[in-house]
């Protein structure tokens, strides 16, 4: 099984500031099938990010995602009041698993 | 659109079964695979298994190999999960996702609303 962790466990921002968000994976993940989720309080979570950078339909483009191997970012450029949500990532590689999350906070 | 619409909330005691349905609209239902995830109390994601609804194949992940069942009626477009030997730690909000893709790919573009299953004595 392919463990994720996630950093840091929360991230306290103020709206317009940039976001970094990190994915550390316990082996290479095949093909970079990694993938991003977001999700607020009471709501399903959001598709954002498939194949750790291609964006899904319709997420605007300050959303974006990096990384390879065992190591993955997703940014956010410049934050909404939307974007305050937890964030997951997943890997699909083999057997998917999910990360533990960031909440990212208004500071 | 595509819309995935789950059945409601479910009290159950330890020991009990519950199957949750999952009505999907907006897409032909069998050409992308349906997903379940689980997600605990202020706790993450947990994958459960998918179904292909085409022919009814299902795969399940490691932790709930011989507890949970996946199946899917074509005629109404709609996914059943049933969980077994319901026990405290199996309260969560169980979701229903279709794959991204037609060929599966284990990524997760649409959700259901999600539906809460309690169990308590």
């Amino acid at each position: 099984e392919i463990v994720l962790a996630q950093s840091p466990g929360t991230l306290s921002l103020s709206p317009g500031e940039r976001a970094t968000l990190s994915c550390r994976a316990s082996q290479s993940v095949r093909n970079n099938y990694l993938a991003w989720y977001q999700q607020k309080p009471g709501q399903a979570p959001r598709l954002l990010i498939y194949g750790a950078s291609s964006r899904a339909t319709g997420i605007p483009d300050r959303f974006s995602g990096s990384g390879s191997g065992a190591d993955f970012t997703l940014a956010i450029s410049r934050l909404e009041p939307e974007d305050f949500a937890v964030y997951y990532c997943q890997q699909y590689a083999t057997s998917p698993t999910f990360g533990p999350g960031t909440k990212v906070e208004i500071k | 659109q595509v819309q995935l619409v789950q059945s409601g909330a479910e009290v159950k005691k330890p020991g009990a079964s519950v199957k949750v349905s999952c009505k999907t609209s907006g897409y032909t239902f069998i050409d992308y695979n349906i997903h379940w995830m689980r997600q605990a109390p202020g706790q993450g994601l947990e994958w459960m298994g998918r179904i292909n609804p085409s022919n009814g194949d299902t795969r399940y992940a490691e932790n709930f190999q011989g507890r949970v069942t996946m199946t899917r009626d074509t005629s109404i477009s709609t996914a059943f999960m049933e969980v077994s030997g319901l026990r405290s730690a199996d309260t969560a909000v169980y979701y229903c996702a279709r794959d991204l893709r037609r060929w599966l790919q284990y990524v997760f573009d649409y959700w259901g609303q999600g539906t809460l299953v309690t169990v308590s004595s």
